[in-house]
């Protein structure tokens, strides 16, 4: 049973360019959160997707923007980055109905803007 | 909203017990987390307390207070491979969105 996929695992990127990260959850589930993990600190809550709309967002700008796919895969798309989103980002799946949705990472990307 | 505080850094021995602590504030509460992750790393999964009191799973226990808003992870027996980050997170919002602390790096010396 596979656990959640990410590609790629890294990536360089410089001002301004746009990215796509890219998630498969764990077999079962249907729910994708994503997070940024900058150096040091806790991983801070981008959005969630669930029945391929977005559901919740954090603080973060619109050049942050996702997908989810009817697969339950998702994608993250950031726009004009900027080198402050230099950092770790994880997706994390769960199931809907559990009954405490306990969320399972994946290895994250790390991407890194020059 | 949501507040969570983490000792930044601890240092401990091989072989002995260390406890790190979590307090948070939330509006609403619905149970607490604790992560552990390597280095360059995905958080993994080890506990999830929801009412009060001590839960132990082999080498690592967790403990809640709601009234106080309070919980700790106790690790005994310490050895090299539990140096790490140890994160306290709680669910936030409807989605159960999970709020992180900054995380306690854990430093396992000999």
């Amino acid at each position: 049973d596979a656990g959640v996929t990410q590609s790629p695992t890294h990536l360089i990127k410089t001002r301004g360019q746009q990215v796509t990260l890219r998630c498969s959850p764990k077999s079962g589930h249907d729910t994708v959160s994503w997070y940024q993990q900058a150096l040091g600190q806790g991983p801070q809550f981008i959005f969630q997707y669930y029945e391929e709309e977005e559901r919740q967002r954090g603080n973060f700008p619109d050049r942050f923007s996702g997908h989810q796919f009817p697969n339950y895969s998702s994608e993250l798309n950031v726009n004009a980055l900027l080198l402050g989103d230099s950092a770790l980002y994880l997706c994390a799946s769960s199931f809907q109905g559990a009954g405490y949705n306990e969320q399972f990472f994946g290895p994250g990307t790390r991407l890194t803007v020059l | 909203g949501q507040n969570i505080d983490q000792p930044t850094e601890m240092t401990a021995t091989e072989g002995a017990i260390v406890q790190i602590n979590c307090t948070y504030q939330t509006s609403g509460f619905n149970g607490l987390f604790w992560y552990q992750q390597h280095a360059g790393e995905a958080p993994t999964f080890l506990s999830y307390n929801v009412l009060d009191g001590l839960e132990e799973k082999g080498r690592f226990s967790s403990f809640l207070s709601r009234s106080k808003g309070y919980s700790y992870l106790l690790l005994k027996e310490l050895q090299m491979k539990d140096s790490a980050s140890y994160l306290c997170a709680v669910p936030g919002g409807a989605t159960n969105k999970l709020i992180f602390g900054t995380g306690t790096l854990l430093a396992v010396q000999p």
